[in-house]
């Protein structure tokens, strides 16, 4: 299974915008960009996700490098209610929809 | 919206005792997963299930643990003989395409488990 490495931890201001960075180095071709986020006692949570090119949705948006080897989800805005653990997870188009979670980042949102 | 509902919310058992987890997943979705998640660890893949049968599984999935889908809308989860170590969150998940460029799953809420 493909790896991914994040910051254990990250702490933003909130209404501030925040970069949350992941690094895969051994990513693949066929490999997809995916981001979940745990919010305190609950499920993970579908953020984004993308292939090779910038994406934006509704929650945030996902820069992916030209060598697809790091990518950073950007909230805009922080709110109180963005703390979360934020996971990259590496998802290949043709083995299945297992995610498999790493430790993920912890942001803190200050008031 | 919908959403993947999940009951109970907490269970305490015995250890040796069996337990089942229910599950409602998405009405139009397919494809059904469970995770686990033990206190202060990260989210565990146990096993996937399509077309009535498992897709595939991890190496906790062992011969004490299995999946069904008794009706149309449930996804169940039994433990046969519950041991300590298998305290831990339950997360229940469902998508509408397997390996597909909109994958996504949807998480329920957990089922809590404890076992004494």
């Amino acid at each position: 299974d493909a790896k991914t490495t994040q910051p254990n931890s990250m702490e933003s201001n909130e209404e501030e915008p925040v970069h949350l960075p992941c690094n895969h180095s051994t990513i693949s071709g066929t490999d997809y960009i995916h981001w979940y986020r745990q919010l305190p006692s609950q499920g993970p949570e579908y953020v984004i996700h993308g292939l090779t090119s910038n994406v934006n949705n509704r929650m945030a948006s996902l820069a992916i490098a030209e060598d697809r080897k790091s990518s950073t989800l950007i909230l805009h805005r922080a709110t109180l209610r963005d703390a979360a653990v934020y996971y990259c997870i590496l998802l290949p188009y043709n083995q299945g929809g297992k995610l498999i979670f790493g430790q993920g980042t912890e942001l803190s949102v200050k008031p | 919206e919908p959403e993947v509902t999940q009951t109970p919310s907490h269970q305490v058992t015995q250890m040796g005792q069996e337990v089942i987890l229910r599950c409602v997943p998405i009405s139009n979705h397919l494809y059904f997963y469970w995770y686990r998640q033990i206190l202060g660890q990260k989210v565990e893949f146990l096993v996937s299930f399509y077309n009535n049968e498992i897709s595939e599984k991890s190496e906790i999935f062992d011969d004490q643990f299995s999946v069904e889908r008794p009706d149309g809308s449930n996804f169940t989860l039994k433990i046969r003989s519950t041991k300590l170590e298998d305290s831990a969150m339950y997360f229940c998940a469902s998508s509408d395409s397997l390996g597909q460029i909109q994958e996504t799953q949807y998480f329920g809420p957990g089922t809590r488990l404890l076992v004494l």
